[in-house]
């Protein structure tokens, strides 16, 4: 059963654009999102993330909007770079004592000129 | 600071044999897990450990995986014997307990 959910699976984005990737859950048990990059031939790293309290965190151009009641989050890239060019996934967490992180199926995210 | 490593970057085998990867964690951290990463997908876990304690091996494939992590910091996982849906990336992560995972570069394994 996948919990969460995310898309689009592709993205391509003008240069100085806004990205967004958006994502869904479903365990209401879930009380830490974060956002995750990953170049080729590397390991995931931690981007940014939120925990449901807030509505809204920005790290930079990078921002997470939060929906409890929809349970939804997304991730806006402000000012899109080339250097941005990855795959990002979502993922999602339980509450101290477990530690298992849910993440999406990913997006490839391609900034052009 | 060093992050976690992982060897080998790449191992290409037949069907049927063994194979084995290793893991050494960040300096530190007690929490070591395991993931699996399939072309086009998320990582998915396969074991965490707290110190030398798999606390969570729900998702190891018990009849041919195995892991281990003695004195509790490197890990081995293993693979035996391998079967050709077993080529994926493994992922090593750890971190301090209930803080933030850092992920090694994988292993990306071949069966042919």
């Amino acid at each position: 059963q996948q919990q969460v959910k995310q898309s689009p699976q592709s993205l391509i984005v003008q240069k100085g654009g806004i990205s967004i990737i958006n994502c869904a859950y479903e365990n209401t048990a879930f009380d830490y999102f974060p956002w995750y990059q990953q170049f080729p031939g590397k390991g995931p790293a931690l981007l940014i993330a939120i925990r449901p309290d807030v509505s809204e965190k920005k790290e930079g151009r990078f921002t997470i909007s939060f929906n409890k009641s929809a349970k939804q989050f997304s991730l806006h890239i402000m000012d899109s770079q080339p250097g941005d060019s990855a795959t990002y996934f979502c993922a999602a967490k339980g509450n101290f004592g477990n530690e298992k992180l849910t993440f999406g199926t990913g997006t490839r995210l391609t900034i052009i000129p | 600071e060093a992050g976690v490593v992982q060897s080998p970057r790449y191992k290409i085998i037949e069907k049927k044999q063994p194979v084995a990867f290793w893991c050494n964690p960040i300096s530190g951290h007690n929490t070591l897990y395991w993931y699996l990463q399939n072309l086009g997908q998320g990582p998915e876990l396969l074991i965490r450990y707290e110190n030398e304690e798999a606390v969570d091996d729900s998702q190891l494939p018990k009849d041919r995986f195995s892991a281990e992590r003695l004195k509790g910091v490197d890990s081995t996982l293993k693979i035996q014997p391998a079967e050709l849906g077993d080529s994926a990336v493994y992922l090593c992560a750890s971190s301090s307990r209930y803080n933030e995972q850092f992920f090694g570069p994988g292993t990306r394994l071949t069966v042919l």
